[in-house]
């Protein structure tokens, strides 16, 4: 079965610091990977993928995601937090299982930025 | 939110009652998805539609039912609330051709 784990509840981290927020994966066969960010009292906002191709991956608002095959991870990087991204961060995988999009989500992890 | 809206966008219900949620979207998306938001759980899948008509069960798919007659529009019924259907409703769409999903703003029901 698909399944993609966050370990942390919540990181903090001070502003201008580089952040990491950390996922791991297990699927069967190739993963499609995926970052979601949601401000409070809002929709989620897609942030980057991991389909194939470069292991670093580039997305919004000056995020990056590193894919890493022999760990089963694809942890969310920035290289210098901003307060203003103080939010809940999902990573996703996509169920291989189907034909459907069917996404698999993990239980989130809130990032902190203290100014 | 990706040309999504959805309706109601608050809602408190009494237990036992039948509540009806919308999503409505304008770019004739086929795949449209409701998830349900709890803490500690992420997002989970309730139903998805693949198609006008065309629809099967997620991974939380007890006490739901869903409906889509016409393209733009998705609806998710609680047949009778429960408290434990107490939770943030959203609606997702995935455009022909990606991978990716988009989130419209929620719904968030209180059933008591």
């Amino acid at each position: 079965a698909q399944s993609v784990a966050q370990p942390e509840d919540q990181v903090n981290v001070a502003e201008g610091n580089p952040l990491t927020v950390k996922c791991t994966y297990s699927v069967s066969g190739n993963p499609y990977l995926f970052w979601y960010v949601q401000y409070p009292n809002r929709g989620l906002q897609f942030l980057l993928k991991y389909i194939t191709g470069d292991n670093l991956v580039k997305g919004s608002y000056g995020f990056e995601a590193e894919f890493n095959k022999s760990q089963t991870s694809f942890h969310l990087k920035k290289p210098s937090a901003l307060v203003s991204d103080s939010a809940l961060y999902f990573c996703a995988v996509l169920d291989g299982s189907s034909n459907t999009g069917k996404l698999i989500f993990g239980q989130g992890t809130t990032l902190q930025v203290k100014p | 939110d990706a040309g999504i809206t959805q309706s109601p966008r608050h809602k408190v219900t009494e237990t036992g009652t039948p509540v009806t949620l919308r999503c409505h979207q304008t770019e004739n998306h086929r795949y449209m998805y409701w998830y349900r938001q709890d803490p500690g759980h992420g997002l989970r899948l309730i139903h998805y539609s693949y198609g006008v008509k065309d629809t099967d069960k997620g991974e939380v798919s007890d006490g739901y039912s869903v409906s889509r007659s016409k393209t733009e529009d998705f609806l998710l019924t609680l047949e009778s609330a429960t408290s434990s259907q107490t939770s943030v409703y959203f609606c997702a769409i995935k455009p022909a051709g990606e991978f990716e999903q988009y989130f419209g703003p929620g719904t968030r029901l209180t059933v008591t």
